[in-house]
């Protein structure tokens, strides 16, 4: 089945650290996209990518690095920089990127500070 | 500025209808979009609105009318299931999507 897998699942960061969230997907869509959900608040940007090497800084791009080396694969390192990590980190890919098509999503993972 | 507003919490009683309201302002518009999410888990697409007017899928209807600025999600014959956030997104000029916080919908039996 065509889909998008995040893992993990749960993640512990330890301060000074640098961690990273997979995400691949097996839907040949050329855009994905990385969101943190916070609670209370709409899902807000961290970056995008339109097509293979190629990446934009969303809305809250600092302390967080991403890479699109290839079609499937879009993970994220959230780096020491960013101060305030613990959230639930969802992964999104869409058809194309400029197309009116709707995001899907993986399942998600859950950062937390230890 | 971009703004999607949505109420935070709504109840409703199993087997009845409820109406979620999501209005916006962004820069530009190529459409609306409902998204299901369970907690814990990933959204899952409900539906698309690009042109005014009612769209009917199964319980599930949304209704659009861009002069106003707003959508709504109709759900019939709620179910204990139903129980989820309901998110409002709009896709800007920029084919960028803006998020509402999530409507939280608790049914009771």
């Amino acid at each position: 089945d065509g889909g998008i897998t995040q893992s993990p699942k749960y993640l512990f960061r330890k301060e000074g650290q640098n961690v990273t969230l997979s995400c691949e997907q097996n839907l040949n869509h050329d855009a994905m996209y990385w969101y943190r959900q916070d609670p209370g608040q709409g899902l807000r940007l961290i970056y995008y990518s339109q097509i293979v090497n190629d990446f934009q800084k969303g809305d809250i791009a600092e302390g967080y690095s991403v890479s699109r080396e290839k079609k499937e694969s879009f993970p994220l390192t959230v780096t020491s920089a960013q101060k305030n990590p613990t959230a639930f980190y969802l992964c999104a890919s869409s058809i194309s990127p400029d197309l009116a098509q709707p995001q899907h999503f993986g399942d998600g993972t859950r950062l937390s500070i230890l | 500025g971009q703004n999607i507003d949505q109420p935070t919490e709504m109840t409703a009683t199993e087997g009845a209808i409820v109406q979620i309201n999501c209005t916006y302002q962004t820069s530009g518009f190529n459409g609306l979009f409902w998204y299901q999410q369970h907690a814990g888990e990933a959204p899952t697409f409900l539906s698309y609105n690009v042109l005014d007017g009612l769209e009917e899928k199964g319980r599930f209807s949304s209704f659009l009318s861009r002069s106003k600025g707003y959508s709504y999600l109709l759900l019939k014959e709620l179910q204990m299931k139903d129980s989820a956030s309901y998110l409002c997104a709009v896709m800007d000029s920029n084919y960028q999507l803006i998020w509402g916080a999530g409507t939280k919908l608790i049914i009771k039996p």
